[in-house]
């Protein structure tokens, strides 16, 4: 596709559900990256991908949090029992080589 | 992890002014990434530079990386400029960005 894309745009769940958060990345790209941020704030890493090899996971905030990209295309964030501190932007983002891109973000909102 | 400091938080100017951005880093990078986010919470990338200098139009950036600090120059600003610019810099595939400058240019 022509760019990053994210599913859905909005999210509203009750606490203790389980949300799954996806991402498109554009075709080719070989990195792709997770990223959480707060109203008022800068992108907070979370993990990233190269292919469909998981790089760094070390910013996911707990064992709630998890992703994948079994293919080394779609990626997947799963996060597990929600809770009202999981509401945020969530961001994706893909790369080929340095300039990194980035999605419209998935809003999660946990009450 | 890596410190990103950006400077200043807040800036509004009127349409037509000039301004340059900050961005201080804590350690060595192999990347760094200036970033635009729109007021509909886009993030768009600007310019990708490590080291030396780029110009797009209106915007030019400068990234001196031995002195670890980058600068991102707008000129003639008009009022789409608005919004928040994020320095982003890279470590062994990570990104750290800044707090960002929340820029206004008023008509």
């Amino acid at each position: 596709g022509a760019g990053v894309s994210q599913s859905p745009r909005y999210k509203v769940t009750k606490r203790g559900q389980d949300v799954a958060l996806r991402c498109d990345p554009i075709s080719g790209h070989v990195s792709l990256y997770w990223y959480r941020q707060a109203l008022g704030q800068g992108p907070e890493f979370l993990t990233y991908f190269n292919y469909e090899a998981q790089q760094d996971k070390s910013g996911l905030p707990n064992d709630r949090f998890s992703a994948e990209r079994p293919e080394g295309s779609i990626s997947t964030l799963t996060i597990q029992r929600t809770e009202q501190r999981d509401s945020a932007m969530y961001r994706c983002a893909s790369s080929l080589r340095q300039s990194i891109q980035f999605g419209p973000g998935t809003r999660l909102t946990v009450t | 992890g890596i410190q990103v400091e950006q400077s200043p938080p807040d800036l509004i100017l009127q349409e037509g002014a000039n301004s340059t951005l900050r961005c201080n880093f804590s350690d060595s990078v192999n990347n760094l990434q200036w970033f635009h986010q729109n007021p509909w919470g886009q993030l768009i990338n600007l310019f990708y530079i490590p080291s030396g200098t780029k110009q797009n139009g209106r915007l030019s950036a400068t990234t001196v990386a031995t002195e670890r600090y980058s600068l991102l120059y707008i000129s003639s600003s008009q009022t789409t400029d608005s919004g928040v610019y994020f320095c982003a810099v890279g470590q062994r595939g990570q990104f750290y960005f800044g707090t960002g400058t929340s820029l206004t240019v008023i008509p």
